[in-house]
């Protein structure tokens, strides 16, 4: 089974802090992405990276950016954590290269809370 | 750009009753649509997608999807539905002529009434 796992369930951090969110997974993917989902909304992409050390903007980078040094390792990281960032984040990781049509696996999430 | 709308924020159907969750889409060259299941404080499952083929496509948990290109749909269906597939259901469609992106719904929960 494919496996991708996040390092928090639940995070709670103050305004301005930096917080480094991590997501690994197992079985050797390509392609890793970032998305927040918030009530309404649905998931919206963050980040994306189809190899390592290579990423690419989604549709809401601002606040935000990334770090894939390994190809199982997929960092996102705040800057300057702002109370509008208070959302779930999940992690996705799928195989194969960028243009293929496989599914993603998706993580169990961190729900981020900005105090 | 491409885009998918799910239509109904919420559907409510009895136990043991067909179900159907919609989704609609709009892209400017070959469809690649997928469906995922959340359950509560979970992660996405990947329930089933289409790519070519036969427009009936059959995933998991008993649950199928009709592709329709004409109407630009691809609902979810399911013959009876159960209790425990009470969820949020997420629509996708593959971008497959700019970034390669995954473009998701907003969701539709579905609540299944014993």
């Amino acid at each position: 089974d494919v496996k991708v796992t996040q390092s928090s369930r639940y995070l709670v951090k103050r305004t301005g802090e930096k917080v480094f969110l991590e997501c690994v997974q197992d079985m050797d993917h390509e392609n890793m992405f970032w998305y927040r989902q918030d009530p309404g909304l649905g998931l919206r992409l963050i980040y994306f990276s189809y190899d390592v050390k290579m990423k690419e903007k989604g549709d809401i980078p601002e606040g935000y950016s990334v770090s894939r040094e390994k190809k199982e390792r997929f960092s996102l990281i705040l800057e300057s954590a702002s109370t509008n960032q208070t959302s779930m984040y999940l992690c996705a990781s799928s195989w194969g290269t960028s243009a293929s049509y496989n599914e993603q696996f998706f993580g169990p999430g961190t729900r981020l809370t900005v105090l | 750009a491409q885009s998918v709308a799910q239509p109904e924020d919420q559907v409510n159907v009895a136990e043991g009753n067909p179900l159907t969750v919609k989704c609609t889409y709009s892209v400017s060259g070959n469809p690649y649509l997928f469906w995922y299941v959340q359950y509560p404080n979970r992660g996405l499952q990947f329930l089933l997608k289409y790519i070519t083929g036969d427009n009936l496509v059959k995933g998991s948990y008993g649950f199928e999807a009709e592709f329709n290109k004409s109407q630009t749909s691809f609902h979810l269906k399911k013959p009876s539905a159960l209790v425990s597939d009470s969820a949020l259901y997420f629509c996708a469609v593959r971008d497959m002529e700019g970034t390669y992106k995954y473009i998701f719904g907003t969701g539709t929960r579905l609540k299944v009434l014993a």
